[in-house]
């Protein structure tokens, strides 16, 4: 799978709009972008994914860039809830065996 | 609710003490897979399972086995765990579909003294 750039940690207010990056420069085209969090003390949990067109869904957006060698994680209005650990991996969608390759992620961290 | 149930959450074992961490799904999916977090390493794929006995290697399968005897159960056994097992393991499952969006359990926190 390819490999995927997130910054180390990120740091936002309650009740704001928050942006997670994600570089992926070698990223092919059958391969999508998943989006999973991992709150403290839990199991990672799924959050979006998408392929080419940006996605919404009740959690969050994707917003893929138009070269696909990135992508933004948006969370439009954090929670305390939200704070957790967001890992941007990549999946190739004929894919057969093997899980997904779990990053460091970016630790999201929300100040009330 | 549609779920994957580990047991147990949380077990002190003693080195050389065979141990088997059970993982249950309901959502009659065809992969299971088992991970381990340990701190620095992210997670790490042990045993994966396309099919009922269907298993094989992930990246780190070293004293681990499973099996899959029935598509909802996906054991995991540690024949004679040592102290660099130690750590937190989630089980995981998706349906067959190309998007691979895995489901996770709440995780086994295990300690090998």
């Amino acid at each position: 799978d390819a490999k995927t750039t997130q910054p180390n940690s990120m740091e936002s207010n309650e009740e704001e709009p928050v942006h997670l990056p994600c570089n992926h420069s070698t990223i092919s085209g059958t391969d999508y972008i998943h989006w999973y969090r991992q709150l403290p003390s839990q199991g990672p949990e799924y959050v979006i994914h998408g392929l080419t067109s940006n996605v919404n869904n009740r959690m969050a957006s994707l917003a893929i860039a138009e070269d696909r060698k990135s992508s933004t994680l948006i969370l439009h209005r954090a929670t305390l809830r939200d704070a957790a650990v967001y890992y941007c991996i990549l999946r190739d969608v004929w894919g057969g065996a093997d899980g997904l390759t779990f990053g460091k992620g970016t630790h999201l961290i929300i100040q009330p | 609710e549609a779920q994957v149930t580990q047991n147990p959450r949380y077990l002190i074992t003693v080195t050389g003490k065979k141990l088997t961490v059970t993982c249950s799904q309901n959502m009659n999916h065809e992969y299971m897979s088992w991970y381990r977090q340990d701190p620095g390493l992210g997670l790490r794929q042990i045993y994966y399972s396309m099919n009922v006995e269907v298993t094989d290697k992930g990246d780190v399968p070293e004293g681990y086995k499973v099996s899959r005897k029935e598509k909802r159960n996906f054991p995991l056994i540690l024949e004679s765990p040592s102290p660099n097992q130690t750590s937190l393991y989630f089980c995981a499952s998706r349906d067959r579909d190309g998007a691979n969006v895995l489901t996770f359990g709440a995780g086994s926190r295990l300690t090998v003294l």
